[in-house]
């Protein structure tokens, strides 16, 4: 079975600065998707990004980045020029590209941001 | 468009009580999925639904927990003499199909069992 990772249950970020959460996942499979998540206090999970792991290109979405590493099985969400509205509960979350339609959610990191 | 929602937002139940959880999927998304999500926890599968029939239920904790999506788009998970233990943020998410689509969470109903 499949498993997920997140080492850090808190980190903390001053405003314009660049922090990285990290995630590291187990499986035998070749191909699947990964995920982060951010889970805001109103509890709605929100797609921050996405990374097939069939690409070799670093997902990114404006301030937010990925540094796939597939031999390492590692998948780190880079948060650049951090915002008071990035705080939240991040989820990294892992999905098999063909066997089941479920994610695999890490524990969460929670990031504070410091104004 | 509508995302998805989910109700009640908050529900309080005396252990022993039966219980049901209401989904509404985003329209026109044909895959419905329900997670539990216990305090301080990622969110675990529980059931996933592809149009009417529940194409995996394998994340169902044990029998006194059943999920129906009779008409293809709204769904309910149903509990039946809850336990402390079931106490939880219970999250649903829909997707246009299954595989590869994104999958998009609703707000989730927080369950008390006293």
């Amino acid at each position: 079975a499949q498993t997920v990772t997140q080492s850090q249950p808190e980190m903390s970020v001053q405003e314009a600065e660049t922090v990285t959460l990290s995630c590291t996942y187990d499986t035998s499979e070749s191909d699947y998707y990964l995920f982060w998540y951010k889970q805001p206090p109103s509890r709605q999970m929100i797609l921050v990004i996405r990374q097939e792991a069939y690409k070799q290109q670093n997902a990114t979405e404006n301030r937010f980045s990925v540094n796939f590493q597939k031999a390492a099985k590692s998948f780190s969400l880079k948060i650049s020029d951090s915002q008071l509205g990035d705080a939240a509960m991040y989820f990294c979350a892992y999905r098999s590209a063909s066997n089941g339609n479920k994610l695999v959610f890490g524990a969460g990191t929670i990031l504070r941001v410091k104004s | 468009g509508a995302g998805v929602s989910q109700t009640p937002s908050n529900k309080v139940t005396e252990k022993g009580k039966y219980v049901e959880l209401r989904c509404d999927p985003i329209s026109g998304h044909t895959a419905l999925y329900w997670y539990r999500q216990s305090l301080g926890q990622g969110p675990e599968f529980l059931i996933y639904f592809q149009g009417t029939g529940a194409a995996d239920d394998s994340g169902l904790p044990n029998d006194r927990f059943f999920a129906v999506r009779p008409e293809g788009s709204v769904s309910t998970l149903k509990i039946q003499r809850t336990e402390r233990g079931d106490s939880a943020v219970y999250l649903c998410a829909s997707s246009l199909r299954g595989l590869p689509d994104t999958q998009y969470f609703g707000p989730g109903t927080r369950l008390t069992v006293l």
